[in-house]
Parts: structure tokens; sequence; C-alpha cells
């Protein structure tokens, strides 16, 4: 059983667009996360959730915005798609608290034509 | 800011050998430092991880270093295989604050050669 998933894997899309990916983690965690990871590799977090309430959100653009509908899921959703959101995309888990091991899902590559 | 530096940014090192990734910290507040391994097409996962309180942590080939007065950890993995060719990260998270989130290295891209 996968314990993070992440659909769609690939989302190709034309500047402009409004896409969304879903993310889903089996593993009881109450804490969810979403990543942004470029093309040099570096890991940025966007977003956290936890039991559904947000409580980490970094310099984004209102053009994100999570939504979490109960606690096994995060979703995010893209307006106005640019350039410059072709990336891969990590939706994460977490227990929470001190050590907080985070399990990652297996990334969503967007690319904005 | 950049809170966790990394380096080398890659590094290519023969089988058997021994693969060394330093990493950096600037915030006090960090009170845990996982290392993660990536493969191609993959998310994160975690590899080893280590508390201040400590100075060493091995499991298998694969050995954390800490250094809490030099603000330093590292990762050494022994006997390196071609199966550990990968990308490896270092992280740092706190319990409040800014560190309260877990904080990445930018990565080294690692490639173990026959």
């Amino acid at each position: 059983d996968t314990a993070v998933s992440q659909t769609p894997k690939y989302l190709v899309t034309q500047m402009g667009n409004d896409k969304s990916i879903k993310c889903e983690q089996n593993l009881g965690h109450d804490t969810m996360y979403w990543y942004k990871q470029d093309s040099k590799k570096f890991l940025k977090i966007m977003f956290s959730y936890n039991n559904k309430e947000l409580i980490i959100n970094e310099t984004v653009p209102n053009r994100f915005s999570p939504k979490s509908p109960d606690k096994a899921h995060l979703n995010l959703h893209i307006n106005s798609l640019e350039l410059g959101d072709s990336a891969v995309y990590f939706c994460a888990s977490s227990q929470g608290g001190g050590p907080d091991t985070q399990y990652f899902g297996p990334g969503t590559r967007l690319t904005v034509l | 800011q950049q809170q966790v530096k990394q380096s080398p940014q890659s590094l290519i090192v023969q089988k058997g050998g021994i693969s060394i990734i330093n990493c950096a910290y600037e915030n006090t507040a960090f009170d845990y430092f996982p290392w993660y391994q990536q493969f191609p097409g993959k998310g994160p996962a975690l590899l080893i991880a280590i508390r201040p309180d400590v100075s060493e942590k091995k499991e298998g080939r694969f050995t954390i270093s800490f250094n809490k007065s030099a603000k330093q950890f590292s990762l050494h993995i022994m006997d390196s295989q071609p199966g550990d060719s990968a990308t490896y990260f270092c992280a740092a998270k706190g319990i409040t604050g800014t560190a309260s989130k877990l904080t990445f290295g930018t990565g080294t891209r690692l490639q173990v050669t026959l």
C-alpha cells in the first residue's frame, strides 16, 4: 500500500490555465505539507496543514491555494499558471512534534508551456 | 537566507570509497538533523537522523557526525556502492518559531562509479 500518493504524476498544461494536484496519505498522520522542487533540486516548503488547519504558509503567490478536506487529504490548486511554476511538487506527511519524520509522495512534475 | 548550507553540490566516488557530504547551520534553535536520500523520479526518503546530544550516529554503512560548537554535521557513506547513487539532502528542524519547519540544504548529487 502506498503511504503517500499523489495524482497526477505528470501534468503538462498551457500558461494561464488552472490545475489541481491531489494528495492522500494512509499513515494516520496529523500534518501534511506541499513542497516545490525546482530544476536545481532545491526543496522548498510551501504549505503545511495540521488537522485540516493551515499552520505554515510560506511566501507563495496567492495563485496557489491548498485545501484540506480531511486530515488524510491535502490538495493544491494553482490558478493562472505561469512558466515559472514548472517544477516537481511533493506532498509529504508527518505525525508532527519533535523528530517529525516526513514521508514524501512520488511527486507531480508540472510543465507549463 | 539559506539557513542550512550543504556541500559539495556534486560528488563522484569510486565503488568501495568513502562519500562525505557536509552541512552547516545557523539557527541554534535547530535540534533535529535528518538526512534524506532521493532517487531520480522519486520523493525524498529519510535515511538517518541525529539529535545534538550525541556526536555520532551510525546505521550500517551510513554515519552522521555532529559538531554542535561548530554548528556543522556531515554524512559519511562507507564502502560506497553504485546503488547509493542519488541526491542527498541534509535538513534541520527545531520546535518553535522559524525553526519549526524542516529546512533543507541544497542537495548533493552523488555518483558512485564502478
